[in-house]
């Protein structure tokens, strides 16, 4: 099982460049959300999704968009990237029923020039 | 939402001492779990207790929790160098609460060897 995998794991943007965070996870679970973390402030939640075709905003969802088409995918769109948009963004999933636990990827650090 | 704070901010111990961190939260959870993260890596679950539950063993980890005080502590004994990471809680409320689970900064644990 390769669990989450997040692509790509570095990137560099110019202030309003676009791009997009891609997230799989080949668990079938229902459950997946973007966080970014930034020293000194923990993990952020960006956004979140119960299921294909739902999404709903977590804590910091301005700047970001996503969608939720499969199971598996769960990709984190950056329309016009901004210096503030500098992170490390880390993708997570979990199991609907389950007790809870989340299951990380290894992380994307985006940085933005 | 859910959330977790975690006391101290940072912990500085040496090789076999124990070390102890603190957890609070601010709403009724159904379950309140511990994560692990290695420099540069994705968070790693580590261990969940129940609201029913006052306290859990798993290997050198001993979970508390005191709902009357929505609080939790984190014990790791004898500590390793292995075991320098940042460590962070989440409650999550039960019913139909999808979870909005959101973290705090964590604690910043070094182990000297």
């Amino acid at each position: 099982n390769a669990g989450v995998t997040q692509t790509p794991k570095f990137q560099v943007l110019k202030t309003g460049q676009s791009m997009t965070l891609q997230c799989a996870q080949d668990m079938n679970h229902e459950y997946m959300s973007w966080y970014r973390q930034d020293p000194g402030m923990g993990l952020r939640l960006i956004h979140y999704s119960v299921g294909a075709g739902i999404t709903d905003q977590g804590e910091v969802p301005n700047g970001y968009n996503v969608s939720r088409s499969t199971t598996e995918d769960f990709p984190l769109r950056l329309l016009s990237a901004a210096p503030s948009q500098t992170s490390v963004y880390f993708c997570a999933s979990r199991n609907q029923r389950d007790t809870g636990e989340l299951f990380f990827g290894e992380g994307s650090r985006l940085t933005v020039l | 939402s859910q959330q977790g704070e975690e006391d101290p901010q940072a912990l500085s111990i040496q090789e076999g001492e124990n070390a102890t961190m603190n957890c609070s939260y601010k709403t009724s959870i159904n379950n309140l779990q511990w994560y692990r993260q290695n420099s540069g890596r994705g968070l790693v679950h580590l261990i969940l207790i129940r609201s029913n539950e006052r306290e859990k063993h798993s290997g050198r980890l001993r979970v508390t929790l005191d709902t009357s005080k929505k609080s939790s502590s984190l014990l790791i004994t004898a500590s390793r160098a292995a075991d320098t990471a940042s460590y962070f809680c989440v409650g999550r409320a039960g019913g139909t609460s999808y979870g909005k689970l959101t973290f705090g900064q964590g604690t910043i644990l070094t182990v000297h060897p």
